[in-house]
């Protein structure tokens, strides 16, 4: 029982570049989420998916994509990188959503955008 | 939107010490509060759960706190370990799918 896997651990890109960052769950989670953290911030979420298929915007989702195909995966895609998306990025499932029980993370992915 | 804050940024404290994480949240309309552990470069671990309707949840040396109305929740660890030393972060959910996060305390048992 594996968790929550990310995909890549670290990542480096250009301005402009793209890129999709892959979550995975074997906890048959129906909530998927991304989060990023920056500096002094707090986690802020990015786009969550209250089950297969389905994808809706978090606080902070200009710029990001997001897609759930499949029930155990959830990826977020970045169209045109820019510097101000340099951050570590979170994914975290959770089997009932609306914040009623815990939310279990993977180990991020740090991404930076030269 | 709600606005959580936790005080102190960092705090170390010889091995032995308990001690008290402090967190406040502006919107008292919420679901519940957790507390999670986040080692360097590592994911986020739930450590504790409140539900809007307890006041207290107990795992091990933890004890967490919730006064829903003042806006407030403390962290309690007793008998302080080097192996507690991690950023501990507070995370409140107001009902939507969306948990808002404090910028945590940063904390370091020293042996």
């Amino acid at each position: 029982n594996a968790g929550v896997t990310q995909t890549p651990k670290f990542r480096v890109l250009k301005t402009g570049q793209s890129m999709t960052l892959l979550c995975a769950q074997d906890m048959n989670h129906e909530y998927m989420y991304w989060y990023r953290q920056d500096p002094g911030m707090g986690l802020r979420l990015i786009h969550y998916s209250v089950g297969e298929g389905t994808t809706a915007k978090g606080e902070v989702p200009d710029g990001y994509n997001v897609s759930r195909l499949k029930k155990q995966n959830f990826l977020l895609g970045l169209e045109s990188a820019a510097p101000s998306q340099t951050s570590v990025y979170f994914c975290a499932s959770s089997l009932i959503g609306r914040g009623t029980d815990t939310q279990y993370f993977g180990p991020g992915t740090r991404l930076t955008v030269l | 939107k709600q606005e959580v804050t936790q005080i102190p940024a960092a705090l170390s404290v010889p091995e032995g010490e308990n001690l008290v994480l402090n967190c406040s949240f502006t919107d008292s309309a919420i679901y519940n509060l957790q507390w999670f552990r986040q080692d360097p470069g590592k994911g986020l671990t739930s450590l504790l759960l409140i539900q809007s309707s307890q006041r207290e949840q107990t795992s091990g040396r933890l004890n967490a706190s919730l006064d829903k109305s003042s806006g407030r929740s403390t962290l309690y660890i007793a008998a302080s370990q080097p192996g507690d030393s991690a950023t501990y972060l507070c995370a409140v959910s107001s009902g939507a799918n969306n948990l808002f996060f404090g910028t945590g305390t940063r904390l370091t048992v020293i042996p």
